[in-house]
């Protein structure tokens, strides 16, 4: 069964450093999301991505963070300047179509601990 | 966007049948009803979907009543690996593709 798969599964990183978080969604997907979750809390829309650009992106989402399909597969978020309250469980998903109704596919995961 | 509303958690035991309502009292005429389902440290994980009436499939069912305004989660015979967290999430295509998730419902299943 095709999966989207993340890297790293942990990353540990200090204040003030940059960060790559990698997802390689299901082959046939056109839509792409980030979704972030802090320890104990629900999980936070972030981004959506189709046709290489944003569709829609959450307050979350401000000028430090941006995302890209760098090639046919991998599809990253970066945080350029990390802070203390950005550690997370951060989640890639794929979907085949877009709407809320329809399925979106996770990723395990990448635990960010920022010190 | 409809806010939904379920029980922060409930027990079970195994073998036994779960059933889980959520309320959304506001939904809109083009929404529909998604439940997903979250292990610890794993992504959310879709269970089910439907819009109206009753949904099966090999791992739960979904009742809708005629008005919509609620949805129940049934789960038949729990076991253990059913320790969860399951989301009761509402929308439609007007939400451009994000899901808003709630605090959901946490499930503990003893033996």
């Amino acid at each position: 069964e095709p999966e989207v798969t993340q890297t790293p599964s942990h990353q540990v990183t200090q204040m003030g450093q940059e960060v790559i978080l990698r997802c390689v969604p299901i082959s046939n997907h056109l839509y792409f999301y980030w979704y972030r979750q802090i320890l104990g809390q629900k999980v936070e829309f972030l981004v959506s991505f189709y046709n290489n650009e944003i569709s829609e992106k959450s307050e979350i989402f401000d000028d430090q963070f941006s995302v890209e399909r760098p090639d046919g597969s991998n599809f990253t978020l970066k945080i350029r300047s990390t802070k203390l309250e950005d550690s997370a469980m951060y989640f890639c998903a794929s979907s085949e179509d877009r709407g809320s109704y329809n399925e979106q596919f996770f990723g395990p995961g990448t635990r960010l601990t920022v010190l | 966007l409809a806010k939904t509303t379920q029980p922060i958690s409930m027990d079970s035991y195994e073998g036994q049948e779960v059933n889980i309502t959520c309320s959304h009292n506001n939904i809109a005429t083009n929404d529909y009803i998604t439940w997903y389902q979250q292990f610890p440290s794993q992504g959310p994980r879709f269970i089910i979907q439907g819009y109206k009436t009753k949904v099966t499939n090999e791992v739960a069912s979904l009742f809708i009543p005629a008005d919509r305004k609620s949805s129940t989660l049934s789960l038949p015979r729990v076991s253990l690996s059913d320790t969860a967290v399951y989301y009761c999430l509402v929308g439609g295509a007007n939400q451009g593709g994000k899901l808003i998730f709630g605090q959901g419902t946490e499930l503990s299943v003893k033996p």
